[in-house]
């Protein structure tokens, strides 16, 4: 069974700068999740889709960042504009579904963004 | 608010038990997962519990207690590999997953 699929693994922009990344998750789940990771820091939900549907995003800077899940497959997520402390691993993670039944989420292997 | 408290470091040796306590305030709560993150790597799935109680997979078991907001991870006879972060998760309401800080353990010979 494929894994979840992160791009780029890393990226380096300068501050004002926009950005994206890309995930595909694992083929069925339902849930996705993009996870920011500052080092040192445990990862931070930045929103949570359900299919194609947000269940949260309440800890998403909407001023700067969107994301989106296109026929509740793939996603997208956007940074515009960079700050300096948006430097960090974004993580996408996928799960079979949004239940309370057990909820392994499966963990890409993140992108590793800098902003200079 | 929600919130999850674990431990920053733990140190251990070789062969020996740990136990990495976490300890929660959240609405909703469904459950109470952990997950393990080697340096540079993404975090992996070791254990849910949706119920008071012990779950024992291999070397690694996890304890939660609803009632105290409480649960821990005992990793057995450590091996160097174990070193990594360790992460507890708790599922709440609206099927949104929250992660703590971590616990960085660190094994020695």
């Amino acid at each position: 069974e494929a894994g979840v699929a992160q791009s780029p693994r890393y990226k380096i922009i300068e501050k004002r700068q926009s950005v994206a990344f890309w995930c595909n998750p694992i083929s069925g789940h339902a849930t996705l999740y993009w996870y920011q990771q500052i080092l040192g820091q445990g990862p931070k939900l930045l929103i949570q889709f359900q299919n194609n549907g947000v269940v949260d995003d309440s800890q998403l800077p909407k001023d700067r960042f969107s994301a989106e899940r296109l026929k509740g497959v793939d996603s997208t997520l956007k940074i515009q504009p960079a700050k300096l402390e948006d430097s960090a691993v974004y993580l996408c993670a996928s799960s079979l579904a949004g239940g309370d039944g057990t909820t392994e989420a499966f963990f890409g292997q993140g992108t590793r963004l800098t902003v200079v | 608010g929600q919130s999850l408290e674990q431990p920053s470091e733990v140190t251990a040796v070789e062969g020996a038990i740990v136990q990495i306590n976490c300890t929660y305030q959240t609405s909703g709560f469904y459950g109470l997962s952990w997950y393990q993150q080697h340096d540079g790597g993404a975090p992996t799935f070791l254990s849910y519990n949706a119920l008071d109680g012990l779950e024992e997979t291999g070397r690694f078991s996890s304890f939660l207690s609803r009632s105290d907001s409480y649960g821990y991870l005992l990793l057995q006879e450590l091996q160097m590999k174990d070193s990594a972060s360790y992460f507890c998760a708790v599922r709440h309401g609206g099927f949104k997953t929250i992660f703590g800080a971590g616990t960085r353990l660190f094994v020695k010979a």
